[in-house]
């Protein structure tokens, strides 16, 4: 069955550090988006991609990037872990530009230190 | 820019009643979608229900149904026959369905439903 994933499923880091989340998807989407959701708040948008090579910035992207090399792949960086990006972070695809459902990776618990 | 409002941080509900879920909405676009999502303390995201803004029936899906209120920005979330497993958070979110920005969705920070044996 096709699906979404995300490693690691949680992660310690240290102020400072560069980390790398995964997201895989076997949909063969060409939409692809990275979400962070703080506690007892809904989701922000970080980055998307609407297909390979092509990456946009969303509402919250300040100290993180991505790159789109494949369909499958959308890793989000964090180029100098800071504190305030402890959160839990998402990836979905989606189908179509104008595809009504968002499929949801499980989620990386990320706490910087 | 497009705002997602949900005024119930948290609500209580008696096993097998019924409960509404508000959300309220702001945008300028003339062409968008609603949607809800559930999250349960496992944390993954379940897509609920979907509405287009020019649907003219309200969505339905099972036990879920979208109470659409175009003219006053509304897209409640109705619960029927409320089970134990539908305690979780839900969302309300908006996505933009003009080609350009499609996909981006926008959501609000949730109403925590507890349901009570």
């Amino acid at each position: 069955d096709a699906e979404i994933t995300q490693s690691p499923r949680h992660k310690i880091t240290e102020t400072g550090r560069q980390v790398t989340l995964a997201c895989h998807q076997t949909w063969n989407h060409n939409n692809m988006f990275w979400y962070r959701q703080d506690l007892g708040h809904g989701l922000r948008l970080i980055h998307y991609s609407y297909g390979v090579q092509d990456t946009n910035k969303g509402e919250v992207s300040d100290g993180y990037s991505v790159s789109r090399s494949n369909t499958e792949d959308l890793p989000l960086t964090l180029e100098s872990a800071a504190s305030s990006q402890t959160s839990v972070y998402f990836c979905a695809s989606s189908e179509e530009r104008d595809s009504y459902e968002q499929y949801f990776g499980p989620g990386t618990r990320l706490t910087v230190t | 820019a497009q705002k997602i409002t949900q005024t119930q941080p948290g609500m209580f509900v008696q096993e097998k009643e019924a409960v509404t879920l508000d959300c309220t909405y702001d945008t300028s676009d003339q062409s968008y979608g609603l949607f809800w999502y559930k999250q349960p303390s496992s944390g993954e995201m379940i897509f609920l229900i979907y509405q287009g803004s020019y649907d003219e029936q309200n969505a339905t899906e099972g036990r879920y149904s979208l109470n659409f209120q175009k003219a006053r920005k509304s897209a409640n979330l109705v619960i029927s026959a409320s089970q134990l497993g539908d305690s979780a958070m839900y969302f309300c979110a908006m996505r933009e369905v003009p080609r350009a920005n499609a996909g981006k969705s926008t959501f609000g920070d949730g109403t925590t439903l507890t349901v009570k044996p």
